[in-house]
């Protein structure tokens, strides 16, 4: 398996612009998390998903944050419009089901979008 | 709301040490406890999982010890070698949080030569 893939690896844009960061999970895991990682902050969960269900977005910081999963191997996450604090790394990451409702398995992360906002 | 310490945020060691990184929280009604490796630019790696039924988790060079009653786990990391040079980040998902993990802010190691 590839493992959980994200695109863009780098994105530099302008304040304001509309942002879209993409990601794959691994084939047959029902959760996917979108997290960001700050110097700051460090690791903040934004949203996580249940088979393609958003469960919990109370991380997302603000409306301009959306995040969706049209399919069991596809979810987007978008900002607009951009501003310079949202400069930080999104990652994603999924995890296979647990013998209960859990995701109580390992979480294995993508490589990371590397976001800028001049 | 849980918080999740690591201490020390920083340590150098000569090649060949042995060394225990700590991890400690402040609600102990946890479901498991996973440790993390980040390389530079890179995104997380898995370590090790423990449940909150169990005391230890082992692979290879790495064992992580759980202490739910006194909030606490450590990573130890056995003959280390540079290749080991990375953030460790633990991470707990607490009982009544459904799936969100939170994260401690990471041990940045360096293993010298």
């Amino acid at each position: 398996d590839a493992g959980v893939i994200q695109s863009p690896r780098h994105e530099v844009t302008e304040m304001g612009q509309e942002v879209t960061l993409r990601c794959k999970p691994i084939s047959g895991h029902d959760y996917l998390f979108w997290y960001r990682q700050t110097m700051m902050r460090g690791l903040e969960l934004l949203i996580y998903f249940n088979n393609n269900v958003p469960i919990d977005d109370s991380g997302m910081p603000e409306d301009r944050f959306s995040a969706k999963m049209p399919n069991a191997s596809f979810s987007t996450l978008k900002i607009q419009p951009s501003e310079p604090r949202d400069s930080a790394v999104y990652f994603c990451a999924s995890s296979p089901r647990d013998r209960g409702l859990r995701a109580a398995n390992e979480q294995f992360f993508g490589p990371g979008t590397r976001l800028t906002v001049l | 709301k849980q918080e999740v310490t690591q201490i020390p945020a920083a340590l150098s060691v000569p090649e060949g040490e042995n060394l225990v990184l700590n991890c400690s929280f402040t609600d102990s009604a946890i479901y498991n406890l996973q440790w993390f490796r980040q390389d530079p630019g890179k995104g997380l790696t898995s370590l090790l999982l423990i449940q909150s039924s169990q005391r230890e988790q082992t692979s290879g060079r790495l064992n992580a010890s759980l202490d739910k009653s006194s909030g606490r786990s450590t990573l130890y990391i056995a003959a280390s070698q540079p290749g080991d040079s990375a953030t460790y980040l633990c991470a707990v998902l607490n009982n009544n949080a459904g799936n969100m993990l939170t994260f401690g802010g990471g041990t940045r190691l360096m293993v010298k030569p």
